[in-house]
């Protein structure tokens, strides 16, 4: 039972390419999150949603797309890739009641 | 908005000595979560502790603990008898308690501990 599962694991791709990135969870945790990942910032969130059919802006969110029509998938779409958009992408889940967050294991995405 | 401050970007021990990691944070809310995760080089993000704001007892999770200040807006993670396999980058984060909605994360920019024999 892998929890949460993204794909792919690493990705390369180039500018102006649609890419979506794919985040699977079996516990059916309510809360889902994207974050991405890069050197002197940390983690920093793009998007997250609450329930199926409800998301909702992070910090970084721009050049970005999600939906969620099952609460068990999240994914993240970069509809026109831009190098800047390199970086590692973690997807995480979150029960209700305050909860702690589970991350998967992310991708690395590579945009040349 | 929360901001999260590490300030040691990377730190060496050898190993079963103890070592802290050091993080301060700033916030306007009374009751929040404080947590510290660990990213080995497999990338994985691993939760390693975790404090609620109005518990004033320090967590402690086996060779891991912490000490909140409150008032300082501070929170280190102490780690005894260091191991090799304790070797990753660390992350200190900060939420909001608010009940029936989502935690929204804010990292700090990590420490990279390096544990050596």
């Amino acid at each position: 039972d892998a929890g949460i599962t993204q794909s792919p694991r690493y990705k390369i791709t180039e500018t102006g390419r649609q890419v979506t990135l794919m985040c699977h969870q079996t516990w059916s945790h309510s809360y889902m999150f994207w974050y991405r990942q890069d050197l002197g910032h940390g983690l920093r969130l793009i998007y997250y949603s609450a329930a199926a059919d409800i998301t909702d802006k992070g910090e970084v969110p721009d050049g970005y797309v999600v939906s969620r029509s099952k609460t068990e998938n999240f994914p993240l779409t970069l509809e026109s890739a831009t190098r800047s958009q390199t970086s590692v992408y973690f997807c995480a889940t979150q029960g209700r009641g305050n909860q702690p967050q589970h991350f998967g294991d992310g991708t690395r995405l590579s945009i040349l | 908005a929360q901001t999260v401050t590490q300030s040691q970007p990377e730190m060496s021990v050898q190993e079963a000595e103890t070592v802290t990691l050091s993080c301060t944070y700033d916030t306007s809310e009374n009751n929040y979560y404080l947590f510290w995760y660990k990213q080995p080089p497999s990338r994985q993000m691993i939760l390693v502790i975790r404090q609620e704001a109005y518990k004033q007892q320090n967590a402690t999770e086996n060779r891991f603990s912490v000490n909140f200040q409150k008032a300082a807006k501070s929170f280190s993670l102490k780690i005894s008898d260091s191991q090799l396999g304790d070797t990753a980058m660390y992350f200190c984060a900060f939420s909001e308690s608010y009940t029936g909605t989502a935690s929204k994360l804010t990292f700090g920019t990590g420490t990279r501990l390096q544990v050596t024999l």
